[in-house]
């Protein structure tokens, strides 16, 4: 069955150091891939989208790569700071944007 | 411009009873999802549709869960009868239609039910 698998322990880091989060996924042929950011109690907050035929994507101090030979997506926040502490989600859809599935996940805190 | 709208924000509710949640999205965005979330857990999508056609309901529970989008607007989503394991926050999202693309989702705040 199609399984996405984000890092499972909650993630430490050191303010201004970058954060690493991994997406892997398994029996799925993806088309688009997003992630989220979700904060307690409340909605997920769309982040950045990308493209099967795309390497990476960046968004100020975010950057999302796709290797789909490898079924694996990287989501990099640099100079990371207190107020990026949060749960963040991927997500992956099929070519006609349906059959969307979330990942469980990575809490992130970034300590001063 | 104003975000998705979801009420009610809390609900409790026994075992065996029905549960109503409603949902209003952002003008003009064509498609409109139910999610699932389990505490600890990502969203689960349960229906999702565009305009007031189903897309996929795939992980829907037909025999107690059901939704409609009767005008293409708003949209309700339905329990009955409820059981435990349905205690989760239920989430609507909504995102522009675009032919052959993806969309950003825009999620509304959400509802969480606790069935006792």
């Amino acid at each position: 069955s199609q399984k996405i698998e984000q890092n499972s322990e909650a993630l430490n880091i050191q303010e201004g150091k970058t954060a690493t989060l991994t997406c892997n996924y398994t029996n799925y042929s993806p088309a688009y891939l997003q992630w989220y950011r979700q904060d307690p109690g409340r909605g997920p907050v769309f982040l950045l989208l990308i493209r099967e035929n795309e390497k990476e994507k960046r968004k100020e101090r975010l950057k999302v790569t796709f290797d789909t030979t490898l079924k694996q997506s990287l989501f990099h926040i640099t100079a990371s700071q207190p107020a990026d502490s949060a749960t963040y989600l991927c997500a992956l859809e099929d070519s006609s944007a349906s059959k969307i599935i979330f990942g469980s996940g990575t809490r992130l805190s970034i300590r001063p | 411009e104003a975000g998705v709208a979801q009420s009610p924000r809390y609900k409790i509710i026994e075992k065996r009873q029905s549960v109503a949640f409603w949902c209003n999205p952002i003008s003009g965005h064509a498609t409109l999802y139910w999610y699932q979330q389990i505490l600890g857990q990502g969203p689960k999508l349960l229906i999702q549709f565009q305009n007031n056609g189903v897309v996929d309901d795939s992980q829907l529970p037909k025999d107690r869960f059901s939704a409609e989008r009767l005008k293409g607007v708003d949209s309700t989503l339905k329990i009955q009868p409820a059981k435990l394991e349905d205690s989760a926050v239920y989430l609507c999202a909504s995102s522009l239609y675009r032919a052959g693309g993806s969309n950003e989702q825009f999620f509304g705040p959400g509802t969480r039910l606790t069935v006792l």
